[in-house]
């Protein structure tokens, strides 16, 4: 399986401020299509998980342009340009380049 | 807008099957991919396996000799049974309908049911 690690599993952050989470896999996710094959979700309290980022750098519908998803290979990072209320959770990385899709181990973005 | 709900036993014994049905509204289950998946404190999320509308499968290895998957699209719901749980199966289990079309990524999910295997 492809083992996705996520850095740091806790992110305390001011609002108003710029947030950043890293993403790495166990083997690169660049598939020969030139996509690179990494989700990015949020969980917000009480609720399931919600898609932000999808093929490392596309946004979903609807999801805010101050998220950002960049990386190739095997270096993802996933980023917010201000921290709002609206934001915390926990955010997730997950590969969907082969089954079984497996995810990171989730950050923990609070409010400081 | 699509939703997702799933449904079935918050308590189940160990050693027996855990079963599951998800119950799709606003969209139709055929064309596309559905899936389970479980968050456990111990062991995040995992996902378990998935099911095409027309009914081919696959499953994580982890669990494939355990689990099977089955869908009723005359009723726009699809199913999980999970044999032989223990207590380490305790998880909130959504079901999620994926695209797998080389975009990849799970665009709805349930709210998610928790399961407890105990005595």
């Amino acid at each position: 399986d492809i083992v996705m690690t996520q850095s740091p599993l806790s992110l305390p952050v001011t609002l108003g401020e710029p947030a950043s989470i890293s993403c790495r896999s166990s083997q690169s996710l660049l598939y020969s299509n030139g996509h690179n094959y990494v989700d990015w979700y949020l969980q917000k309290p009480g609720q399931s998980p919600q898609l932000i980022i999808y093929l490392a750098s596309n946004r979903a519908s609807g999801v805010p342009d101050r998220f950002s998803g960049s990386g190739s290979g095997t270096d993802f990072t996933l980023k917010i340009s201000r921290v709002e209320a609206e934001d915390v959770g926990v955010y997730y990385c997950m590969q969907p380049l082969e089954t079984p899709w497996t995810f990171g181990q989730g950050t923990k973005v609070e409010i400081k | 807008q699509v939703q997702l709900q799933e449904s079935g036993p918050g308590l189940v014994k160990p050693s027996e099957t855990l079963s599951l049905t998800c119950t799709v509204s606003g969209g139709s289950i055929s064309g596309y991919y559905w899936s389970w998946i479980r968050q456990s404190p111990g062991k995040g999320l995992e996902w378990i396996g998935y099911i095409y509308y027309s009914g081919s499968t696959n499953y994580n290895p982890s669990l494939a000799s355990r689990v099977s998957m089955s869908v009723d699209t005359s009723k726009n719901q699809f199913s999980l049974r999970l044999s032989s749980v223990t207590a380490a199966d305790t998880a909130v289990y959504y079901c999620t309908r994926d695209r797998r079309d080389g975009y990849n990524y799970v665009d709805y999910w349930g709210q998610g049911t928790l399961v407890t295997v105990s005595s």
